[in-house]
């Protein structure tokens, strides 16, 4: 498997700009993990899906970020509009829902910059 | 609300050390925990998972302990390479099984030749 897949690695956008990042589980995980890591802050939980219903999503900082899942292959994070605070790597995870499954897979993670 | 914190913030030492990294959580009710290793631009590999009923997980040269009445954890390595360098961060998730995990900021090592 080619593990969590997320695109893009880098982004550089201005403030007010739209910006979606994208992910691809692990083929197979009924979990999905949205994380955000910041020097001041480390890393966040912002939402997760369970067969892609969001399950929590009270990490999400503000109306301005939002998440779907459409199917079990693929979920967005969306930001708009966008401020220079949001600056941060973000990082996708999934793992499976069986019992005793508890390790979570992460992607590469995106770095956005806004400017 | 749970708080975790690992200390120190980076260590540096030389090839062939054993050395210990430290992680501290304020809120005992917890229902595993867990050690990543995040190499520089890249995201979290899950070293070891250690649930609350248990005292200790080891793979390899690592070895992670856990006392969660004192909420505490510890991750030892032994015979360090160079290979070892990465930053090291503790997770532990809610009793019950949450899916939350907190995570400490980590410690940043580093393992001179």
């Amino acid at each position: 498997d080619a593990g969590v897949i997320q695109s893009p690695r880098h982004e550089v956008t201005e403030m007010g700009q739209e910006v979606t990042l994208r992910c691809k589980p692990i083929s197979g995980h009924d979990y999905l993990f949205w994380y955000r890591q910041t020097m001041m802050r480390g890393l966040e939980l912002l939402i997760y899906f369970n067969n892609n219903v969001p399950i929590d999503d009270s990490g999400m900082p503000e109306d301005r970020f939002s998440a779907k899942m459409p199917n079990a292959s693929f979920s967005t994070l969306k930001i708009q509009p966008s401020e220079p605070r949001d600056s941060a790597v973000y990082f996708c995870a999934s793992r499976r829902g069986l019992a005793g499954e508890w390790t979570q897979y992460f992607g590469p993670g995106t770095r956005l910059l806004v400017l | 609300k749970q708080e975790v914190t690992q200390i120190p913030a980076a260590l540096s030492v030389p090839e062939g050390e054993n050395l210990v990294l430290n992680c501290s959580f304020t809120d005992s009710a917890i229902y595993n925990l867990q050690w990543f290793r995040q190499d520089p631009g890249k995201g979290l590999t899950s070293l070891l998972l250690i649930q609350s009923s248990q005292r200790e997980q080891t793979s390899g040269r690592l070895n992670a302990s856990l006392d969660k009445s004192s909420g505490r954890s510890t991750l030892y390595i032994a015979a360090s390479q160079p290979g070892d360098s990465a930053t090291y961060l503790c997770a532990v998730s809610g009793e019950g099984g949450s899916e939350k995990l907190v995570f400490g900021k980590g410690t940043k090592l580093t393992v001179n030749p």
